[in-house]
């Protein structure tokens, strides 16, 4: 069965701090691992990745994924209040299957 | 703009009195997706329609269906809505053409559903 496992599951940090958020996963024939920034809304779209060792970066967040340890880290630094929300990972197949979510990190950033 | 529009955003109804949730999109994607979501934790797929093949996931109650007449609309009926059905419901799309990427998924802003 596909997981996909997210840690911590919660995580409060003073602004300005830096974090990691992370995200494994065990899935067949493995296409892409998407992160996603929810607040008190629908989920919101940050990252695709598809391929090992290259990073995306979006200001101050930024994203690598490990295909060989099957693991993606979310980074985000100078955090702000604004950025507190939780970060949803979820995994796609190359088959017909929808993605699999984590649970989430929940991250607190307080001033 | 093109995206993902679903009403109503709050909806409150009573204890086994059907209601009905829309999603519309103008991204002219053919994946169409229908999420459940408690509050802390993941959204849970409930199904999803590929063009207009329907896949229902295992577990979802069959107190929960769902209508696509188009390819922009989709419907989310729930026949009885119980105390335990009280949730966020997102609708996403996605593409699925057979060319990558195509597993990302544009969420729309959700429906609460509240039941009394």
């Amino acid at each position: 069965e596909d997981k996909v496992v997210q840690s911590p599951l919660s995580l409060v940090v003073h602004e300005g701090d830096t974090v990691t958020l992370n995200c494994s996963y065990e899935v067949t024939n493995f296409r892409s691992l998407l992160w996603y920034k929810q607040e008190k809304k629908a989920p919101t779209f940050l990252f695709m990745l598809t391929s090992s060792g290259i990073e995306k970066k979006s200001g101050r967040l930024s994203s690598i994924l490990d295909k060989k340890e099957l693991f993606s880290i979310l980074n985000i630094t100078a955090t702000q209040t604004g950025d507190s929300a939780v970060y949803l990972c979820a995994v796609g197949n190359s088959g017909n299957t929808p993605l699999v979510f984590g649970k989430g990190t929940r991250l607190s950033v307080i001033a | 703009d093109a995206m993902v529009i679903q009403n109503p955003r709050y909806q409150v109804t009573q204890f086994g009195k059907p209601v009905t949730l829309s999603c519309s999109q103008t991204l002219n994607h053919n994946v169409m997706y229908w999420y459940q979501q408690k509050s802390s934790q993941a959204p849970k797929l409930l199904f999803h329609y590929y063009d207009k093949d329907f896949n229902n996931e295992a577990d979802t109650p069959d107190n929960f269906q769902s209508r696509r007449p188009n390819t922009s609309f989709c419907f989310l009926d729930i026949r009885s809505p119980g105390l335990g059905d009280a949730a966020m419901y997102l609708c996403a799309t996605s593409i699925r053409r057979g060319t990558p990427p195509y597993n990302e998924q544009f969420f729309g802003p959700g429906t609460r559903l509240t039941v009394l």
